[in-house]
């Protein structure tokens, strides 16, 4: 049982380039969640989802794309990087939408 | 609008003090979640307990222990007796429904040998 997996651990971006975030949970877990953590400022919300096929804004969601076409995986993707996406990218899920949640291990990305 | 508030940007304790960490939020909802999430210096982030906004009774686990008060929209977490494990950064999150929940900007805990 693997919890929350996240690839790739670290990542170095040019501007403009694209790239996904992946995550993938093996509990079941409908919902799943993206936030990006800068210093001082905790968590931010990018995207979520509440089941397959659905998702749904955070509060930070520009630039960033997100689909759930299964209920393991989670993809999220940039698509034109700029240095104010340099963060760090963590993954959840949970079993229930008032529950706690299950986080990855996390990616940290940097744009240059 | 949701909102969760954690003033201590950072605390320093000589191990085996008491320390209580201060989150106070702000909701317009009457049904409402909170939370607590421990980061160790490893960087995972690790769930701690969760309150629903009905159940004021306060926790206790070990060591720490959680004080909730609706009257003053505070939920804070004190560590007895503390210890260098304890060195992290915990967060403090409100959540109220629909899966979307707020963090705080979470405080630093550095506990000293």
């Amino acid at each position: 049982n693997a919890g929350v997996t996240q690839t790739p651990k670290f990542q170095v971006l040019k501007t403009g380039q694209s790239m996904t975030l992946q995550c993938a949970q093996d509990m079941n877990h409908e919902y799943m969640s993206w936030y990006r953590q800068d210093p001082g400022m905790g968590l931010r919300l990018i995207h979520y989802s509440v089941g397959a096929g659905i998702t749904d804004q955070g509060e930070v969601p520009n630039g960033y794309n997100v689909s759930r076409s299964t209920t393991e995986d989670f993809p999220l993707r940039l698509l034109s990087a700029a240095p104010s996406q340099t963060s760090v990218y963590f993954c959840a899920s949970s079993y229930q939408e008032t529950a706690e949640q299950y986080f990855g291990p996390g990616t940290r990305l940097t744009v240059t | 609008a949701q909102k969760v508030t954690q003033a201590q940007t950072e605390i320093s304790v000589v191990e085996k003090e008491d320390v209580t960490l201060d989150c106070v939020y702000e909701t317009r909802d009457t049904t409402y979640y909170l939370f607590w999430y421990k980061q160790p210096p490893s960087g995972e982030l690790v769930f701690l307990i969760r309150r629903n906004s009905f159940d004021e009774q306060n926790e206790i686990s070990g060591r720490y222990s959680w004080n909730f008060q609706k009257s003053t929209s505070s939920f804070n977490f004190t560590i007895t007796a503390s210890q260098v494990v304890d060195s992290a950064v915990y967060f403090c999150a409100l959540g109220t429904g629909g899966f979307k929940t707020i963090f705080g900007a979470g405080t630093r805990l550095f506990v000293k040998a």
